[in-house]
């Protein structure tokens, strides 16, 4: 079974451009959560989907950011403008219903580079 | 808030020496707890959970007991390999919460 795919795996780009980052859940799935790692800050809820509706979205830093979720199958998280401090891994994962016997399942994440 | 501490690293062992990683939280009411763990370039695995006081968790040689009078999650395996080379983070979930408050994570080293 495919896992959470993710992409692109690496993005450079320069300040003040927009990023996008895609993902896509394992088929099934209904929760979909994007997290960003950081040596400084470790590993951080951005926000999370259930069924597509945006269930918690406190952890996303500012305005610059913004998460949708159209359809079950397909999510973006958009960075618009782009700063250097917003360079981070940053993870896609899902999982199925809302027991916490239910794993998340993470994407190998996306390395963004802002110059 | 709800937050978890882990040991940091990184933690250097050879190749069949014994593994404990610390892991302590603070949560409001009962939260499962998880470890998860990360191999170089990849995302993250889970590797073992627990959900109430007491429980066990294991899998793949490693195990943590939740220990609740301690607060505590701390994660061993009897002898590790070079292949257990990786960041191990510690992890809780509240009920009604779906989602997951990371440790810091902790970087093991295994040497032949």
């Amino acid at each position: 079974d495919a896992g959470v795919i993710q992409s692109p795996r690496h993005e450079v780009t320069e300040m003040g451009q927009e990023v996008t980052l895609r993902c896509k859940p394992i088929s099934g799935h209904d929760y979909l959560f994007w997290y960003r790692q950081t040596m400084m800050r470790g590993l951080e809820l951005l926000i999370y989907f259930n069924n597509n509706v945006p269930i918690d979205d406190s952890g996303m830093p500012e305005d610059r950011f913004s998460a949708k979720m159209p359809n079950a199958s397909f999510s973006t998280l958009k960075i618009q403008p782009s700063e250097p401090r917003d360079s981070a891994v940053y993870f896609c994962a899902s999982s199925l219903g809302g027991s916490v016997n239910q794993p998340q399942h993470f994407g190998d994440g996306t390395r963004l580079s802002i110059l | 808030g709800d937050s978890v501490t882990q040991m940091e690293g990184p933690v250097t062992l050879s190749e069949e020496a014994f593994l404990t990683i610390n892991c302590t939280y603070t949560a409001t009411g009962y939260p499962s707890l998880f470890w998860y763990v990360q191999y170089p370039g990849e995302g993250l695995q889970l590797l073992l959970k627990a959900t109430k006081a007491d429980d066990k968790g294991s899998n793949k040689g490693f195990e943590a007991t939740y220990r609740k009078e301690t607060t505590s999650f701390h994660l061993e395996k009897g002898s590790v390999q070079v292949s257990d080379s990786a960041v191990y983070f510690c992890a809780l979930s509240i009920p009604g919460r779906r989602a997951l408050t990371f440790g810091s994570g902790t970087r093991l080293q295994v040497q032949p």
